[in-house]
């Protein structure tokens, strides 16, 4: 069965410093790759995503992520973190079965963002 | 609407009540998603809808759980004698169309119906 790692389930930063959170994920064939944001008291919203081309992908806010396919893995980063940063991320995979796709999350980075 | 709507936002339940959870996703989304988020567990895959049917039931993870979509739109996941293990943020997230390999297919999430089960 396809699944999702996070290595870092907490992480604490002061603002300016960078970011990197690690997802790792399970399945040997094509794959999209999506990391989602959600903020204190508000709902997840998609920070990025990956499904083909440029294995360096940027989404909202600074962030990036890097695919390298050969280390099953999906790295989120942002050179210089803000305050305003905090929040829980997660990374999901697709995951094709039935003819159809559906998400598989991981357990999620909780990041807290010290002035 | 604007976005997915999910209600109630908070319910308080004893154990072994029924309770009724209700999404309402963007208009015009033909798939309808819900997932579970506990504490520390990430997200929990529960049932998927195209349209009015559920071809991946597979999350459900009793038979006291269903869900039901009608009109293509509104959606209703049902939880029958309620055990605490329950507890749990239920999510709902809508997507334009039909998520298949090769469309990216982003999903939109509600806000989340918190469920506690005393």
């Amino acid at each position: 069965a396809q699944s999702v790692s996070q290595h870092n389930h907490h992480v604490i930063l002061s603002e300016a410093a960078s970011l990197e959170l690690g997802c790792n994920y399970s399945y040997g064939g094509t794959v999209n790759l999506f990391w989602y944001v959600q903020y204190p008291g508000q709902h997840l919203q998609l920070l990025l995503k990956y499904f083909s081309g440029d294995p360096l992908v940027k989404g909202i806010k600074g962030f990036e992520a890097e695919f390298i396919k050969s280390k099953f893995s999906f790295n989120l980063r942002k050179p210089s973190v803000q305050w305003s940063d905090t929040a829980e991320y997660f990374c999901a995979v697709t995951s094709f079965s039935g003819g159809y796709n559906k998400l598989i999350f991981g357990a999620g980075t909780r990041l807290a963002v010290h002035p | 609407g604007a976005g997915v709507s999910q209600s109630p936002s908070n319910k308080v339940t004893e154990k072994g009540k029924d309770v009724e959870l209700r999404c309402d996703p963007i208009s015009g989304h033909t798939a309808l998603y819900w997932y579970r988020q506990s504490l520390g567990q990430g997200l929990e895959f529960l049932i998927y809808f195209q349209g009015n049917s559920a071809p991946d039931k597979s999350g459900l993870p009793s038979d006291r759980f269903s869900a039901e979509r009608t009109g293509g739109s509104v959606s209703t996941l049902t939880i029958q004698r309620t055990q605490q293990e329950d507890s749990a943020v239920y999510l709902c997230a809508s997507s334009l169309e039909f998520f298949r390999q090769g469309n990216t297919g982003e999903l939109f999430f509600g806000e989340g119906s918190r469920l506690t089960v005393l």
